[in-house]
């Protein structure tokens, strides 16, 4: 399996400019994550899909951020515009588990967005 | 407010001795510990998890400590290599319905030949 798929790698942006990040979680998941790590905050889940069904999206830290999965081996996550505060790596993470179990989550390797 | 803590940014250890991350949480609802392990570039990768129904866990050179009524836990790996120097987390989940985790800021761990 080729595992979490995210594109681009890495994104150098002005501020203002729309952002998209793209993921493709392991086939047969049916959980997706999208997460952003920085120093001062470590790893914060913005938003997780069930069933490519938004579930808790508590973490999306404003407006500006909107994460869609219209299929189960699809997710993007938008920041439209982007400010300078958004740099940091974001990861995608797939996972398959029955609703009351934890499961583990498989890490893509990230998309490193640095906003100017 | 941080529920999952790792005090020690960093831990430098020899190649061959035991390497002993820490990890503390504030919430008594948290019932599943895992810790990740994360190399430069890349994502994070499961390493092993604890139910809060056991104390102890056990996978090769890793072994994960469960203490409820301190509410900490621990991975100790013996013997330590050179491999092992990556950056480790610690994350925590309340179960049920729920799949969110709940991370700390992470150990740099160095192993030193």
């Amino acid at each position: 399996d080729a595992g979490v798929i995210q594109s681009p790698r890495h994104e150098v942006t002005e501020m203002g400019q729309e952002v998209t990040l793209r993921c493709k979680p392991i086939s047969g998941h049916n959980s997706l994550f999208w997460y952003r790590q920085t120093m001062m905050r470590g790893l914060e889940l913005l938003i997780y899909f069930n069933n490519n069904v938004p579930i808790d999206d508590s973490g999306m830290p404003e407006d500006r951020f909107s994460a869609k999965m219209p299929n189960a081996s699809f997710s993007t996550l938008k920041i439209q515009p982007s400010e300078p505060r958004d740099s940091a790596v974001y990861f995608c993470a797939s996972s398959f588990g029955l609703a009351v179990k934890q499961e583990t989550q498989y890490f893509g390797p990230g998309t490193r967005l640095l906003v100017l | 407010d941080q529920q999952v803590k790792q005090n020690s940014p960093s831990l430098s250890v020899q190649e061959g001795r035991i390497s002993i991350l820490n990890c503390d949480y504030t919430n008594s609802m948290f019932d599943y510990f895992l810790w990740y392990k994360k190399y430069p570039a890349e994502g994070p990768t499961f390493l092993i998890s604890i139910s809060s129904i056991k104390d102890k866990n056990e996978d090769g050179r890793f072994t994960v400590f469960l203490n409820k009524s301190a509410k900490h836990l621990s991975l100790h790996i013996v013997p330590s290599q050179p491999g092992d120097s990556a950056v480790y987390f610690c994350a925590a989940s309340a179960g049920g319905n729920n799949r969110k985790l709940i991370w700390g800021l992470g150990t740099s761990l160095a192993v030193n030949p």
